[in-house]
């Protein structure tokens, strides 16, 4: 079946510009997850949705970051007033949401911000 | 703080040969272990797991083991094939759930020819 699809592939923007990040997880994976990735570092934890509510959004550096799930399926990951620090690589993953279930991975989405 | 440390920045095997890729975790709250490959411009992809509740487990050419007292996993691929050359990430998650999982910074294995 089809995993799990982030668009667009690469955004390049100014600084200051905003910009939404798009992952459509696997169908019926109830959990979703949000990574961001920088140059020679591991994935970094942003947020962590169950259905359509935030669980856990302790990831997040700072108020210009802000994710929504309406309807517990895709997920938008809402940058503003980007930064050049906030280049790097956003990883969307999806799980079944039960005890010790794998994350799958999207792609990602790499971020320029110019 | 790095819960979950990979001092191996890199790697170089012969193919044929072990390799072995280390993670040591400083949390005791960890009880789930994951393992990542990751080729340039895709996702991690997931390889296999081990709960705390066991100290090995084996998928084919890879096998996990962890040490509990330790805090220290290792991912053994035997043999080692050039298609394994990428990066690999250690992860980890704590009792209260499945959720926010604790990555590693990487190791990138190189399998020579």
């Amino acid at each position: 079946g089809a995993g799990v699809s982030q668009t667009p592939s690469n955004k390049v923007t100014e600084k200051g510009k905003y910009v939404e990040l798009r992952c459509d997880p696997i169908s019926g994976h109830t959990a979703l997850y949000w990574y961001r990735q920088s140059l020679g570092q591991g994935p970094e934890f942003l947020i962590y949705f169950q259905g359509t509510g935030a669980a856990d959004d302790s990831g997040l550096p700072n108020d210009r970051f802000f994710a929504v799930r309406p309807e517990g399926s895709v997920s938008t990951l809402k940058i503003q007033r980007t930064e050049r620090g906030d280049s790097a690589v956003y990883l969307c993953a999806s799980s079944s949401g039960t005890s010790n279930s794998p994350l799958h991975f999207g792609n990602g989405t790499r971020l320029t911000v110019t | 703080d790095q819960q979950v440390k990979q001092n191996s920045p890199s790697l170089s095997v012969q193919e044929g040969r072990i390799s072995i890729l280390n993670c040591d975790y400083t949390n005791s709250m960890f009880d789930y272990f994951l393992w990542y490959k990751k080729y340039p411009a895709e996702g991690p992809t997931f390889l296999i797991s081990i709960s705390s509740i066991k100290d090995k487990n084996e998928d084919g050419r890879f096998t996990v083991f962890l040490n509990k007292s330790a805090k220290h996993l290792s991912l053994h691929i035997v043999p080692s094939q050039p298609g394994d050359s990428a990066v690999y990430f250690c992860a980890a998650s704590g009792t209260s759930g499945t959720y926010k999982y604790i990555f590693g910074t990487g190791t990138r294995l190189k399998v020579l020819a």
